[in-house]
């Protein structure tokens, strides 16, 4: 099993529509999970940490799941600016090196 | 907002020559990284540094990388004897303890 794993997509929705990407890791002794945003030729760029009790920051909301060891990102109400690859971040035990997912593409159409 | 700012953001090289690729972390972070990513791919861990050392660092980084903090801004990532598939797109990052990782703009590496 590889460590972070995420669905590729892309994912085309339409504008206004809701999204879920979920994300899968292998480590049970992870402790940190993160979902980063990458624009393309960009750095990717923090969007949320996800939090244990799930948290949300407005359209966003992230959820962590540990027994089933994986992550989920749901997006509501899609804009054209959302469109972008979004990237599952999980750290490997302490805090020194996280572990990128491959990410999953989104694509919002008018 | 603070920044981690990289230079150059492209640096073309032959293979064989040596390559220092530079950055400013954001100044109160106590952990710094560099990754990378060829195109396409993910983005790949390479090595962190923690007080002064280095504390991890990935199969990628092998003798021919080095990393410095020569002066307490500067974090500097050399690869010394480039190869052609050293081309990639180089980020470096800083954080907080247990916060989330700030990457710079990153530096896009052609090895020719």
């Amino acid at each position: 099993r590889k460590e972070v794993e995420q669905d590729p997509g892309p994912f085309n929705v339409p504008e206004g529509a809701t999204v879920a990407f979920n994300c899968t890791y292998s480590n049970s002794a992870s402790q940190s999970f993160f979902w980063y945003r990458q624009d393309c030729r960009k750095e990717p760029k923090l969007l949320m940490s996800v939090y244990s009790s799930g948290n949300e920051d407005g359209r966003f909301t992230a959820q962590l799941n540990r027994a089933s060891q994986y992550i989920s990102l749901l997006i509501r109400d899609s804009k054209l600016s959302d469109s972008a690859t979004y990237l599952c971040v999980v750290n490997s035990g302490g805090y020194q090196k996280v572990t990128f997912g491959t990410g999953t593409k989104l694509q919002v159409i008018p | 907002e603070p920044e981690v700012t990289q230079t150059p953001s492209h640096q073309v090289t032959q293979m064989g020559q040596e390559v220092i690729l530079r950055c400013v972390p954001i100044s109160n972070h106590l952990y710094f990284y560099w990754y990378r990513q060829i195109l396409g791919q993910k983005v790949e861990f390479l090595v962190s540094f923690y007080n002064n050392e280095i504390s991890e660092k990935s199969e990628i980084f092998d003798d021919q990388f080095s990393v410095e903090r020569p002066d307490g801004s500067n974090f500097t990532l050399k690869i010394r004897s480039t190869k052609l598939e050293d081309s990639a797109m180089y980020f470096c990052a800083s954080r907080l303890e247990a916060h989330g990782y700030t990457f710079g703009s990153g530096t896009r590496l052609t090895v020719v």
